[in-house]
């Protein structure tokens, strides 16, 4: 079963856009939210973060929703830019206790295209 | 800091074979993991350490996997005996404690 769902595998956008990336998740103990661009031959790079007791976590261009009551969240990007293509994992988890490592839920990723 | 080193960069073997992935985490990080990219499955976490000591080790498919850290500059992955099946790309990541994972750039596994 899969406890982070990202339903589209790709999207398009022209380049000065927004990019509305989606991610649906089913674990309700699931109290912290990441996405991760991975470009190719590359490994996953984090991009922002937000706690579940926010709704909204903002880094530059990049803004992260949560809706815990839909358990759904999403990236918004703005303006998109052609160094943004890549593909953009979802990810969450429960907070582990202090000094251990974050046990990462991923999704199965959506690549964004960014057209100039 | 070099960052999550993994080696080899790519690895093409034929079924029956025993693999071995290697990974040396961020220097100073205390909890390292192993995942797998497929495009079934997407990034799957496979197992992961704190302080060396083997946490959680419930995404790892089958007996036929195995993973080790000897010391805290050191993982292994090991694969045995390989299955066409096994063929994805293999990641190591490391962070402290519960912060910011660290991804090395992966191995491509190839089972003929």
């Amino acid at each position: 079963d899969q406890q982070v769902k990202q339903n589209s595998p790709s999207l398009s956008v022209q380049e000065g856009r927004i990019s509305i990336l989606n991610c649906d998740y089913t674990n309700s103990m699931f109290d912290y939210f990441l996405w991760y661009k991975k470009y190719p031959a590359e490994g996953p790079t984090f991009l922002i973060s937000i706690s579940s007791i926010k709704d909204k976590n903002e880094d530059g261009r990049f803004t992260v929703f949560l809706n815990k009551s839909a358990k759904h969240l999403s990236l918004h990007i703005v303006p998109s830019q052609p160094g943004d293509s890549a593909v953009y994992f979802c990810a969450a988890s429960v907070l582990p206790g202090l000094g251990y490592g974050n046990k990462l839920v991923f999704g199965a990723g959506t690549i964004l295209r960014v057209k100039s | 800091d070099a960052g999550v080193i993994q080696s080899p960069r790519h690895e093409v073997t034929e079924m029956g074979q025993e693999v071995t992935l290697r990974c040396k985490p961020i220097s100073g990080h205390n909890s390292l993991f192993w995942y797998r990219q497929t495009m079934m499955r997407g990034l799957e976490l496979l197992i992961y350490f704190n302080n060396n000591v083997p946490i959680d080790d419930s995404g790892m498919p089958e007996d036929r996997f195995s993973a080790k850290m000897p010391n805290a500059s050191f993982s292994t992955l090991k694969i045995q005996p390989s299955e066409p099946r096994d063929s994805a790309v293999y990641f190591c990541a490391s962070s402290l404690g519960w912060g910011e994972q660290f991804f090395g750039p992966g191995t491509r596994l190839t089972v003929l």
